[in-house]
């Protein structure tokens, strides 16, 4: 079974700082996708970022980027020059064949 | 990339009543995926609804409590049945890229359920 494990429930930068948020998996699966997802106070869930199980490169999109340490099964979103907008919470998730699945959640704040 | 719109997008309802939520997605898909959102919980994956089959319920999801209907490839209805105060939550549907791989997966806005 899927299990998605990010470890941070709240975190604090400063803006204009990089910060990164954790998140870890476990499948037995050799294929696989990882995403991260951003969820602002509306609610909506805002695509950022993905990363799969045979990409040899870190998947980067503008101020994003995914640290993907395959054999330590991590999959680290880095967020370069942070922003007030930017406070939200962050999802980590897993797609195995059809279905996705999400970790806990880290609650990210920004501070002026 | 798809556009999902939700309807409603929040409701109020008293307990022992349904509620049916409809997506609606701007392009054919073959899966769609209904999540559940709990109050300052992340999202629990409820069912996979494929045009044309029942749909696919995860452990602890029941089609009797929440039936699903997938009339077509670009729409979809999910129930809550008989609902109770520990059914309020965000219910989302969502739906894979237009090509079905695994890089992309969009989300609708979301229906804010309050029970009372």
């Amino acid at each position: 079974a899927q299990k998605i494990t990010q470890t941070q429930p709240g975190m604090f930068v400063q803006e204009k700082e990089a910060v990164t948020l954790d998140c870890t998996y476990d499948t037995s699966d050799q294929s696989y996708g990882l995403f991260w997802y951003k969820q602002p106070s509306s609610g909506e869930m805002i695509f950022l970022i993905y990363q799969g199980s045979y990409d040899e490169q870190n998947a980067t999109e503008g101020r994003y980027s995914l640290n993907f340490q395959k054999a330590r099964k991590s999959a680290n979103l880095v967020i370069s020059a942070s922003q007030l907008g930017d406070s939200a919470m962050y999802f980590c998730a897993m797609r195995e064949l059809n279905d996705m699945r999400f970790g806990a959640g880290t609650r990210l704040t920004v501070k002026p | 990339s798809a556009v999902i719109s939700q309807k409603p997008s929040r409701d109020i309802c008293q307990r022992g009543t349904s509620l049916t939520i409809q997506c609606q997605v701007d392009s054919q898909v073959t899966m769609m995926f209904w999540y559940r959102q709990q109050p300052g919980q992340s999202l629990t994956l409820i069912a996979t609804a494929n045009q044309g089959s029942e749909a696919t319920y995860e452990s602890g999801f029941v089609i009797d409590k929440f039936p699903i209907s997938r009339p077509n490839l670009t729409f979809s209805t999910l129930t809550v049945s008989n609902m109770s105060p520990e059914d309020s939550s965000i219910y989302l549907c969502s739906v894979p890229d237009q090509g079905d791989s695994y890089n992309e997966q969009f989300f609708g806005p979301g229906t804010r359920l309050t029970v009372l």
